[in-house]
């Protein structure tokens, strides 16, 4: 069965520091991975997605995610976080070609002013 | 509409009440999703329907849980004889092919 593994429940960072979140999964065949925010008080929103290509994705906000199929990890990334990246970050994943993804349980990130 | 919308966005019922939640997809999307996020918890997938297939009911939890959807249109989640366990965000998401979710504000459960 797929799963999906956020090994970081909680990050703490100040601000301007680098940012690397832990995405791994578990599924044999081609998948889409997705990285959604949940910002505070709002809804869930598509931060970027892999569904094929060049395995370095560029979202919104200055975020991107790698790709690595050897390793089954889609790690999210970001040189320098701000105070309003302070959010909740799923990452999540399906078999390519169909509807259903399954989410990890969500790393919440707080960035100190 | 423009996003995904749901109702109520928040609901308080008594333990043994039934309740009824709302969404609203985006029009347009065929495929249909419920997840609950509890407090501190991440997403649980509970339903999805994807056109006139039969829906994905493997995510309900039990069959106090159900949930209908009219085409590609509005769909409706049930929980019957609410249980305090089952308080949560109810969210909905809608999807086209090849693309991701969008997701609608939700729907905060309390069940006192």
């Amino acid at each position: 069965a797929q799963s999906v593994s956020q090994h970081n429940h909680h990050v703490i960072l100040s601000e301007a520091a680098s940012l690397e979140l832990g995405c791994n999964y578990s599924y044999g065949g081609t998948v889409n991975l997705f990285w959604y925010v949940q910002y505070p008080g709002q809804h869930l929103q598509l931060l970027l997605k892999y569904f094929s290509g060049d395995p370095l994705v560029k979202g919104i906000k200055g975020f991107e995610a790698e790709f690595i199929k050897s390793k089954f990890s889609f790690n999210l990334r970001k040189p320098s976080v701000q105070w309003s990246d302070t959010a909740e970050y799923f990452c999540a994943v399906g078999s390519s070609g169909t509807y259903k993804y399954i989410f990890g349980t969500g790393t919440r990130l707080k960035v100190l002013a | 509409g423009a996003g995904v919308s749901q109702s109520p966005s928040n609901k308080v019922t008594e333990k043994g009440k039934d309740v009824e939640l709302r969404c609203d997809p985006i029009s347009g999307h065929t495929a249909l999703y419920w997840y609950r996020q509890r407090l501190g918890q991440g997403l649980e997938f509970l339903i999805y329907f994807q056109g006139n297939s039969a829906p994905d009911k493997s995510g309900l939890p039990s069959d106090r849980f159900s949930a209908e959807r009219t085409g590609e249109s509005v769909s409706t989640l049930t929980i019957q004889r609410t249980q305090q366990e089952d308080s949560a965000v109810y969210l909905c998401a809608s999807s086209n092919v090849g693309r991701g979710y969008t997701f609608g504000s939700g729907t905060r459960l309390t069940v006192v």
